[in-house]
């Protein structure tokens, strides 16, 4: 069975940095691209950032590009995002995405970005 | 970049009835195109993926139909469980856009 679990969120003042991660179990981590999603408080879905496997390959939406910097280790099955430079308006539920498009999600962690 | 464009924004149906959602892509994406199920408070649950492919455990109820820009999810006959917002999002290439999402209620 698929697993992902995301943690490293929290509340976090404006300009500051925080580093989420997802742990992978239940399939070959190294075989699929990942992704990161987010939801803002009553608002629709945002993709944010897709690694390749190899993580040779990064993308990102525009709207985190230059702040947000995703990365895995693909030894330890695990994806990260880093986040710097957060704003009010990346408060949102952050969640970590196998194959976006075609795979599972996991239940995600909530970023706080207030002072 | 390609925007992902999706009608209506909300409806209300009556149980049984046959509902229709559709999205459409500024490009042509051929058929990437995925379709969620999101229930309040509740993490995305992908429905259908390259367009038309049920995921597996989805009610038959549930299909997505098209190809190139133009795309349709229908519920041939709505439950009251089937009440959640619905996104598209496209998937060929970064960047993978949602589309805004469709609020299904029960009339």
């Amino acid at each position: 069975e698929v697993q992902l679990v995301e943690s490293g969120g929290g509340l976090v003042q404006p300009g500051g940095s925080l580093r989420l991660s997802c742990a992978a179990s239940g399939f070959t981590f190294s075989n699929y691209d990942m992704s990161w999603v987010r939801q803002a408080p009553g608002k629709g879905l945002e993709w944010a950032s897709t690694i390749t496997t190899s993580g040779a390959g990064t993308y990102s939406a525009d709207s985190v590009k230059g702040r947000f910097t995703i990365s895995r280790d693909n030894s330890k099955n695990t994806l990260f995002l880093q986040m710097n430079s957060l704003r009010a308006e990346d408060t949102a539920v952050y969640y970590c995405a196998k194959d976006l498009g075609q795979g599972e999600w996991g239940r995600g962690t909530l970023v706080t970005v207030s002072s | 970049d390609i925007q992902m464009t999706q009608s209506p924004s909300s409806l209300s149906a009556s149980v049984g009835d046959r509902v229709t959602i559709t999205c459409r892509a500024s490009q042509g994406i051929s058929n990437y195109l995925a379709w969620y199920q999101q229930k309040p408070g509740k993490v995305p649950k992908l429905l259908i993926y390259v367009a038309s492919t049920l995921q597996s455990g989805v009610p038959s109820r549930f299909s997505g139909s098209g190809s190139g820009t133009d795309f349709t999810l229908t519920i041939s006959s709505l439950q009251p469980e089937d009440v959640a917002t619905y996104y598209c999002q496209k998937y060929n290439s970064a960047p993978l856009t949602f589309g805004g999402g469709t609020k299904v209620e029960i009339k």
